[in-house]
């Protein structure tokens, strides 16, 4: 498996309920990132969380970052039809920013409405 | 502040002919990424520029991909005699120094024929 997979790669939620997503890698991280991508469309950066956190929020979203497992929850709550995307995960492993990421297969969220 | 600017959005070219794709970071900001991702696949990063530099290019392939960010203009990512295997999306991100937030444009849709 290579580093970042997200589960499931697919899923499909009504429309209000809570969608969750996960995502693994392999080595030792700096930091975490959550991008989401509309379809035919670039990235949005979503929420950043960094190796010495372990919970962050950001309106609707909830990140949680479990190092010793190497893995990583994005929670949507209160799902909405503009929430159909895929979701990315995209690890970072320097403590000076500025390199590549390393990105997961994606989750494809699909809202019900 | 306008995004990252990248042109053309459509690009299609027939077997062995050239693509330059380019790409405008956001205004402040010195540090430019290529990915690349294949249909229903995450992204894989390319090379990462600074002006006049290369930083890192350990995702490009050996050759005819090339890529420049001059000091004057937008990056170029050249990709010289396409096959049918180079068809994908194309993208590039931007970063100001010392920050892990990439800031993605809305990418070029490499098609070969």
């Amino acid at each position: 498996s290579q580093q970042g997979e997200e589960d499931p790669q697919a899923l499909s939620i009504q429309e209000g309920e809570n969608a969750t997503m996960n995502c693994s890698y392999k080595t030792s991280i700096n930091n975490l990132q959550w991008y989401r991508q509309n379809s035919g469309r670039g990235l949005v950066h979503l929420i950043l969380i960094r190796s010495n956190e372990r919970e962050k929020h950001s309106g609707r979203l909830r990140v949680t970052l479990d190092t010793s497992k190497k893995s990583s929850s994005l929670l949507i709550t209160a799902s909405r039809a503009a929430d159909t995307a895929s979701y990315f995960c995209a690890t970072a492993v320097s403590n000076f920013g500025n390199e590549k990421l390393t990105f997961g297969t994606g989750t494809r969220l699909t809202i019900i409405p | 502040n306008a995004g990252v600017m990248q042109n053309p959005r459509h690009l299609v070219r027939r077997r062995g002919q050239e693509a330059r794709l380019r790409c405008s970071p956001m205004k402040g900001h010195s540090h430019v990424y290529w990915y690349r991702q294949l249909p229903e696949e995450g992204l894989k990063f390319m090379v990462y520029l600074q002006k006049e530099n290369i930083i890192d290019e350990s995702g490009m392939p050996k050759e005819r991909f090339s890529a420049e960010f001059p000091k004057e203009g937008p990056s170029i990512l050249r990709i010289q005699q396409v096959v049918r295997g180079d068809s994908a999306a194309y993208f590039c991100a931007s970063s100001p120094p010392m920050r892990d937030t990439q800031y993605f444009g809305p990418g070029t849709r490499l098609t070969v024929l």
